[in-house]
């Protein structure tokens, strides 16, 4: 099984709304990343969990909270987003934290906020 | 910026073609590698290179790599619709290991 799988694929919020993104992969992978994707440009970095705790963490907005509950599952919970937000949120694990690993990426859970 | 720059942006070739597209950088690498994405889907990572390395394969594809002029090149050869993506190259600068350096990105059209 070499699947990264994300839940929801698409997702609708309003600025004052609560959500959760979720991504689980069972490769025995000990890193997990969210990347933030806007339409025809590279992904940027989010955060980077590494064993279970949170190694990196780009400056991001506190609207954006990560969450990793084991070593399968990552979170991103959202609260208070702004339209500036919309975007494909993408998930991805790798063997370990190193930027030299590749990574095995999510198909992605698209983001509109109104 | 360190951000890689690839070229063309964009590359319309008829199927059975091959597509070139280049990926450039600044400074010296640790490794390259190149991604592929699908409209609105994540990335497939296809294939790594070493700094040490100048050439590898995977079935149709082939990457280069020169670092004396600081970039690659991913070729694909006979292309097929299904090769229809955009296409990224992603690097990391020898001294720098906190993460990946992204290109642009080209995005390739075949056209049956």
């Amino acid at each position: 099984d070499t699947e990264v799988t994300q839940t929801p694929k698409h997702l609708v919020m309003g600025m004052t709304n609560k959500k959760s993104l979720k991504c689980e992969q069972h490769m025995g992978h000990r890193a997990m990343y969210w990347y933030k994707q806007k339409a025809k440009k590279p992904p940027e970095l989010m955060f980077v969990y590494s064993y279970e705790k949170l190694s990196i963490n780009e400056s991001v907005p506190s609207r954006f909270s990560p969450e990793c509950p084991n070593s399968s599952l990552l979170n991103l919970h959202l609260h208070a987003l702004q339209p500036e937000d919309s975007a494909l949120y993408l998930c991805a694990s790798s063997q370990v934290a190193t930027v030299n690993e590749k990574l095995f990426f999510g198909s992605g859970t698209q983001l509109s906020v109104l | 910026s360190q951000q890689g720059e690839e070229d063309p942006q964009a590359l319309s070739i008829q199927e059975g073609e091959n597509a070139t597209m280049n990926c450039s950088y600044k400074t010296s690498i640790n490794n390259l590698q190149w991604y592929r994405q699908n409209s609105g889907r994540g990335l497939v990572h296809l294939i790594l290179i070493r700094s040490n390395e100048r050439e590898k394969h995977s079935g149709r594809l082939r990457v280069t790599l020169d670092t004396s002029k600081k970039s690659s090149s991913l070729l694909i050869t006979a292309s097929r619709a299904a090769d229809t993506a955009s296409y990224f190259c992603a690097m990391t600068y020898a001294g720098n290991n906190r993460k990946l350096i992204w290109g642009l990105g080209t995005s390739l059209a075949v056209n049956p």
